[in-house]
């Protein structure tokens, strides 16, 4: 079955203990993406890559890292969790430009 | 740099009724993809509809269609003959040349 496989669905955790939120997709996607969803303020992007090693800052980018090695991982690291990153984590991918995004089924994530 | 507004944060449709929710979008790129996803109360993101900005008729997909208006930068959704399952939040998203930006939803509610 096609899919996007994101790891852990919960999370809580405590400020400053690093964690790593994963993702993997079973379609070939070149793209992918991590999102953040917080209420009255939609999906807002964190990271996207279009490739093995190309990514980019979307627009909130402070406090996340990426890395993209192989083409179906795309792990979301928090080095030092702080509790306004506590949220609902989106991983998603996508064939190409006109294609839509594929969505994994979410992280929530608190930090105390 | 882009923009995407959803101006109701809720809105309420009677069974059987058609609903239409708007979504204004701000770019200056001459090729962009414009999108909704439904998210019932379960969490997950499903596609709907797309319509690409060189795409001359609108969208439709099943009792979803995207009402398209270029020169006014909108791109409304109409859905006809909503159901009780049609209740969830809306997203309307937009891609310009890699990234996806999403407005902040809006809430529909289906009454029997």
């Amino acid at each position: 079955e096609a899919q996007v496989t994101q790891n852990p669905r919960y999370l809580i955790t405590v400020t400053g203990k690093k964690l790593t939120v994963t993702c993997s997709q079973n379609m070939n996607h070149e793209y992918m993406s991590w999102y953040r969803q917080d209420p009255g303020l939609g999906l807002r992007q964190i990271y996207y890559s279009m490739n093995v090693e190309v990514t980019d800052k979307g627009d909130v980018p402070e406090g996340y890292k990426v890395s993209r090695k192989e083409k179906r991982n795309f792990p979301l690291i928090l080095e030092s969790p702080s509790p306004n990153q506590t949220s609902l984590y989106f991983c998603a991918s996508s064939l190409g430009w006109s294609s839509p995004l594929h969505f994994g089924n979410g992280t929530r994530l608190t930090v105390t | 740099a882009q923009k995407i507004t959803q101006t109701q944060p809720g809105m309420f449709v009677q069974e059987k009724e058609a609903v239409t929710l708007d979504c204004t979008y701000d770019t200056s790129d001459q090729s962009y993809g414009l999108f909704w996803y439904k998210q019932p109360s379960s969490g997950e993101m499903i596609f709907l509809i797309y319509q690409g900005s060189y795409d001359e008729q609108n969208a439709t997909e099943g009792r979803y269609s995207l009402n398209f208006q270029k020169a006014r930068k909108s791109a409304n959704l109409v859905i006809s003959a909503s159901q009780l399952g049609d209740s969830a939040m809306y997203f309307c998203a937009m891609r310009g040349f890699w990234d996806m930006r999403f407005g902040a939803g809006t809430r529909l509610t289906v009454k029997p």
